[in-house]
């Protein structure tokens, strides 16, 4: 069984970094194919993604943060880590890490499946 | 970027009824489109993936169609539980991207 699990800090100040780690378990992230992804919400709002990265170290970004994205992964500990700097009032939003498996069958799979709980982030002086 | 328009944004309907939600790409996503339901306070649920193939678990009234860029998800009789947001995912060209979102509420 999959599941993955975000934290990190609750409350960030306006142009402090953010960090944010998934811990998951069921996969790992050395095995061909295998990829994780962060996506976010804003409270009341659609679904934004942000970043990916795969077993082989290919990342991809959102060119709209590309600038303040950073995202690493830790096979040994099962985690991936997303930072985020100069955060703003705007980047308030629920932040979800997502399991992927570009090697799943075929027929169009390979979407994000499953997601971890999510973790609330509130910036704010 | 692919812009996924979804319609409606909102929709208001009785236990029993058949619903359809649609997703519009902007560009061609082949079958890399996915379906996700979202309960308030909690994480999305893929139901359909690679535009008709039914999650595991996820019971048959729920189905996906569609093609290149017009794809819909298609709810036969409304249960109680699939009251919840629904969004479309396309996953074919970086920056991958998500509908709007379609609020079903019980009418």
């Amino acid at each position: 069984q999959i599941t993955l699990k975000e934290s990190g800090p609750t409350l960030v100040k306006p142009t402090q970094t953010l960090t944010l780690t998934c811990t998951f378990s069921g996969f790992s992230l050395s095995t061909s194919g295998v990829g994780v992804g962060w996506i976010r919400q804003p409270p009341g709002k659609a679904l934004e993604w942000l970043a990916l990265i795969y077993w082989d170290d290919d990342k991809r970004f959102s060119p709209s943060l590309k600038s303040r994205l950073t995202i690493t992964k830790d096979t040994s500990k099962n985690q991936v880590a997303l930072v985020m700097t100069n955060m703003d009032p705007v980047d308030t939003a629920t932040y979800y890490c997502a399991h992927r498996n570009l090697y799943c069958g075929g027929g169009g799979c390979t979407s994000f499946d499953p997601w971890g709980q999510g973790a609330l982030v509130t910036v704010s002086s | 970027d692919i812009q996924m328009t979804q319609s409606p944004s909102s929709l208001s309907a009785s236990v029993g009824d058949r619903v359809t939600i649609t997703c519009r790409a902007s560009q061609d996503v082949r079958k890399d489109l996915g379906w996700y339901q979202q309960k308030p306070g909690k994480a999305p649920k893929r139901l359909i993936y690679g535009v008709s193939s039914l999650q595991s678990g996820v019971p048959s009234r729920f189905s996906g169609s569609g093609s290149g860029t017009e794809f819909t998800l298609t709810i036969s009789g409304l249960q109680p539980e699939d009251f919840a947001t629904y969004y479309c995912l396309q996953h074919n060209t970086y920056p991958y991207t998500f509908g709007q979102g379609t609020k079903l509420e019980i009418k």
